[in-house]
């Protein structure tokens, strides 16, 4: 079975500064892995993703992440935070089979301050 | 395209009422999906369905919870009789079989207070 664990519920960082948003993953298949961002009363919406291929994936929003299969992780970055990426993220695994849901962690709150 | 469109966007009920959530995927795609989020177990898998048939139900928290998609166009999300427990935002999403590489479609969700 899939699962995924998004260390650290809530994180702080400044306007400016880098942010490191970690999640590894458990899959018994190459898994698909996405991270979407929830913005307070919305839906969630897709950041990025990687499926095969360039294990370094970027996003909207000038964010990234990287694939690391042995450390089974799949960490959201950006280089300068900035106040509107405060909202909440969330990391998701599939087994990148056709017909099969995703699995959420339990999602990061992003705080910026000025 | 108009997205996931779902309604209500806010439901209060009595507990024990029936409640039934309503969901119209985007055209085209035919993998449907239910969620529930919560502040104590986040995001649940409730329920997906593929070509209008469901897959996995195993999500479904109790009996007292049904869904059915009748269409290619149409879902919903029912609670019969509906407690207190049952208040969270539920989601439905949408995508292509085969189309796990492109993500999910979520609609902006649908707040059920239970009182």
């Amino acid at each position: 079975a899939q699962s995924v664990t998004q260390l650290g519920s809530h994180v702080s960082v400044s306007e400016g500064a880098l942010v490191l948003l970690r999640c590894n993953y458990s899959s018994s298949v190459p898994p698909y892995l996405f991270w979407y961002v929830q913005y307070p009363n919305q839906g969630l919406q897709l950041l990025l993703k990687y499926t095969t291929g360039a294990t370094l994936v970027k996003g909207i929003n000038g964010f990234e992440a990287e694939f690391k299969k042995s450390e089974t992780s799949f960490h959201l970055t950006k280089p300068s935070a900035h106040m509107s990426d405060a909202a909440e993220y969330f990391c998701a695994v599939s087994e990148g089979q056709a017909g099969t849901a995703l699995i959420f962690g339990k999602g990061t709150t992003l705080s910026v301050s000025s | 395209d108009a997205g996931v469109i779902q309604s209500p966007r806010h439901e209060v009920t009595e507990m024990g009422q029936e409640v039934t959530l309503r969901c119209k995927p985007i055209s085209g795609h035919n993998s449907l999906f239910w969620y529930r989020q919560t502040m104590m177990r986040g995001l649940e898998l409730l329920i997906y369905f593929n070509n209008n048939v469901p897959i996995d139900d195993s999500g479904m928290p109790e009996d007292r919870f049904s869904a059915k998609m009748p269409n290619a166009s149409f879902s919903t999300l029912k609670i019969q009789p509906s407690e207190p427990r049952d208040s969270a935002v539920y989601f439905c999403a949408s995508s292509l079989i085969g189309g796990q590489g492109y993500g999910y479609t979520f609609g902006s969700g649908t707040r059920l207070t239970v009182v």
